[in-house]
């Protein structure tokens, strides 16, 4: 199956720190997504990219398409606390396209006040 | 508006007992998805739907899970009978047809004793 390589597995970070996190894929992906899952929730898209070296921000949040479509990064800058959580990559694959989502294994971002 | 509704959010229950999961998908959205999420293996797909029909299943991990979608508002994944190892936090997720971008329950957070 679509393997999806999600780094780092947790970060512990002071606050007003910026946070770098990446996930890379063993095949091209159509479609890379970005969730955030708070303790008891489920998980909320931050940001959806669409095309190879495409850059999107959400606020402190930003997001690139990697150019080979296999793989993609997440910035957040200036962390708050309001960061805490888990973030997740997700993609779509161009082998399997329809509305399949692989899902990374998850950054547990800790921002220490 | 409403997003992805799940209920019941929590569900304790005795080894061998029946389970049912509920969800209600965003309205207008003609995919639904059931995922399982634990610590070990992460964000796993179970089953989707494409206008109430069944897709693909083969992520159900054995025939004590079943899923159905009666109507274009309602789906429900079953446990039966429900094992210790089945105690996990069950999403929903549903999307449009063509949209990459799924949205997330709250989730069940199932325990089976």
């Amino acid at each position: 199956g679509q393997q999806l390589n999600q780094s780092p597995q947790s970060m512990f970070i002071q606050e007003g720190e910026d946070v770098s996190m990446n996930c890379t894929s063993s095949s091209i992906f159509n479609t890379w997504l970005w969730y955030k899952q708070d303790p008891g929730e489920g998980p909320v898209l931050l940001i959806a990219l669409y095309k190879a070296g495409e850059l999107t921000s959400n606020g402190r949040l930003t997001a690139q398409f990697g150019i080979t479509r296999k793989d993609s990064f997440l910035n957040i800058s200036a962390s708050i606390p309001s960061d805490v959580g888990i973030y997740f990559c997700a993609g779509q694959a161009e082998e399997t396209g329809a509305n399949n989502l692989f899902f990374g294994t998850g950054t547990r971002l800790t921002v220490i006040p | 508006d409403a997003g992805v509704i799940q209920s019941p959010r929590h569900e304790v229950t005795e080894m061998g007992q029946e389970v049912t999961l509920r969800c209600k998908p965003i309205s207008g959205h003609d995919y639904l998805f059931w995922y399982r999420q634990t610590m070990m293996r992460g964000l796993e797909l179970l089953i989707y739907f494409n206008n109430n029909v069944p897709i693909d299943d083969s992520g159900m991990p054995e025939d004590r899970f079943s899923a159905k979608m009666p109507n274009a508002s309602f789906s429900t994944l079953k446990i039966q009978p429900s094992e210790p190892r089945d105690s996990a936090v069950y999403f929903c997720a549903s999307t449009h047809l063509l949209r990459p971008e799924q949205f997330f329950g709250p989730g069940t957070r199932l325990t089976v004793l």
